[in-house]
């Protein structure tokens, strides 16, 4: 199967409210990075999270990772309508070949 | 500041025909670059991805190829596109502290 995968895969909330978003993987990891794509575009870097690491913050963001139980979490809080679009995790394996591996991605809506 | 460029945008091209998608990079030197296509609605999956000029690892065996001729160019290529080959392309490159950042992408579409 493949190597971690997002979930909810779809959340609707509204404008206000705080998003979460997880994010498992099955084998140790280097690092873990969050992206947000909005519809026909590229990804957006936001955050990376390393594997010593358990929180980062940027802005609204706030990543965490337990590396115990092979989870990350992204949440946005005080969300906007801007922030509708789809959320990819990707993990870089610890055996190091420069490879990032992408799940499938939660896609997010922020009703007005 | 570094910027990653890919061209074209958008691709119609009917089936059987070559394709040549070009992705560079500026302000950085020696990066490792990347080709991903995702299909519709889906996450990214790894094509191939280079740590130095001509030097290429291929992920999925298909008619596509990939080559750096130089430093910061990165070329997606194929001799015959088959319908399958539909997709939105995306390349990547990471920087000294593993992050990984992405071009606009070229959206192609095969008839």
């Amino acid at each position: 199967s493949q190597q971690g995968e997002e979930d909810p895969q779809a959340l609707s909330i509204q404008e206000g409210e705080n998003a979460t978003m997880n994010c498992s993987y099955k084998t140790s990891i280097n690092n873990l990075q969050w992206y947000r794509q909005n519809s026909g575009r590229g990804l957006v870097h936001l955050i990376l999270i390393r594997s010593n690491e358990r929180e980062k913050h940027s802005g609204r963001l706030r990543v965490t990772l337990d590396t115990s139980k092979k989870s990350s979490s992204l949440l946005i809080t005080a969300s906007r309508a801007a922030d509708t679009a789809s959320y990819f995790c990707a993990k870089e394996p610890l055996s190091g070949t420069y490879k990032y591996i992408f799940g499938t991605g939660t896609r997010l809506k922020v009703l007005a | 500041s570094q910027t990653i460029h890919q061209w074209p945008a958008t691709l119609v091209q009917p089936v059987g025909s070559p394709l040549s998608l070009e992705c560079t990079v500026e302000g950085t030197s020696n990066p490792n670059l990347y080709w991903y296509r995702q299909a519709a609605g889906r996450g990214l999956q790894l094509l191939f991805y280079s740590v130095g000029i001509g030097q290429i690892s291929s992920e999925v065996p298909q008619n596509l190829s990939a080559s750096r001729p130089q430093d910061r160019q990165f070329i997606l290529s194929s001799k015959k596109l088959l319908l399958s080959d539909s997709g939105f392309y995306l390349c990547a490159w990471t920087s000294d502290h593993n992050e990984q950042f992405f071009g606009p992408g070229t959206r192609l579409t095969v008839l």
